[in-house]
């Protein structure tokens, strides 16, 4: 199957600072990600929808301003958590849709702030 | 929008007998239906899918089943192995490129 990168795997940040999590699809190109956030023992949670040359679609409930989200290329999309705070440690993961409708998950980027 | 339904949230199975996880979705567009497997601290991996035209799909010990009348699809898994070990997701999708909606997580436990 295809191949989805996350990077960083793993971030430790103070409160007040600014986190990126880069999503790459490695090996196809993605017009749409998707990202997603996961408390522990709990279900993936949507946030957004990443467009390609547009702007993201937010859930409700999910601050625009705070969870930045820029798909820059076909292969790439970023989430920047702005002025994090420890309620936004959580897990992120983000996917990518192949040709089939299939989606193809990121292995998932921990946050924690302290 | 689709709600999907996920059962049990916690499964433990002796090592070789086999495992079942039932979901169910409420909305009847829904035609693409994945499973995906997350072990911890990664991501969901997917392991087997169906598409609305299909009633069952096999995968050498894992399989999947649909019912489109009654609006559910289970994951089978038999000879289970304790690398089984892990949380379950099932989720529904309508169209290319549309979100899936997930189930709750079944977390699976396989007793050596």
């Amino acid at each position: 199957g295809a191949v989805v990168s996350q990077h960083p795997s793993r971030v430790i940040c103070k409160s007040g600072t600014s986190v990126k999590i880069e999503c790459r699809s490695l090996d196809f190109q993605a017009t749409t990600m998707f990202w997603y956030r996961q408390f522990p023992k709990q279900s993936l949670m949507l946030m957004a929808t990443s467009n390609e040359g547009s702007k993201a679609t937010y859930e409700q409930g999910v601050e625009k301003d705070k969870f930045l989200i820029n798909h820059a290329s076909l292969t790439l999309s970023t989430l920047t958590v702005t002025s994090a705070h420890p309620e936004d440690s959580s897990f992120y993961i983000c996917s990518a849709p192949g040709a089939y409708n299939e989606q193809f998950f990121g292995p998932g980027t921990r946050l924690t702030v302290l | 929008g689709e709600n999907v339904e996920q059962h049990p949230s916690t499964l433990s199975v002796q090592e070789g007998d086999s495992a079942v996880i039932k979901c169910t979705y409420s909305d009847s567009a829904s035609n693409y239906f994945p499973w995906y497997k997350q072990e911890l601290g990664k991501g969901p991996q997917l392991i087997i899918d169906i598409r609305s035209n299909v009633g069952e799909k096999k995968d050498q010990r894992i399989a999947v089943t649909l019912n489109k009348t009654a609006k559910h699809f289970s994951l089978h898994i038999t000879e289970t192995q304790p690398e089984d070990s892990a949380v379950y997701f099932c989720a529904a999708s309508i169209r290319y490129g549309n979100q899936f909606y997930f189930g709750t997580g079944t977390s699976l436990t396989v007793i050596p």
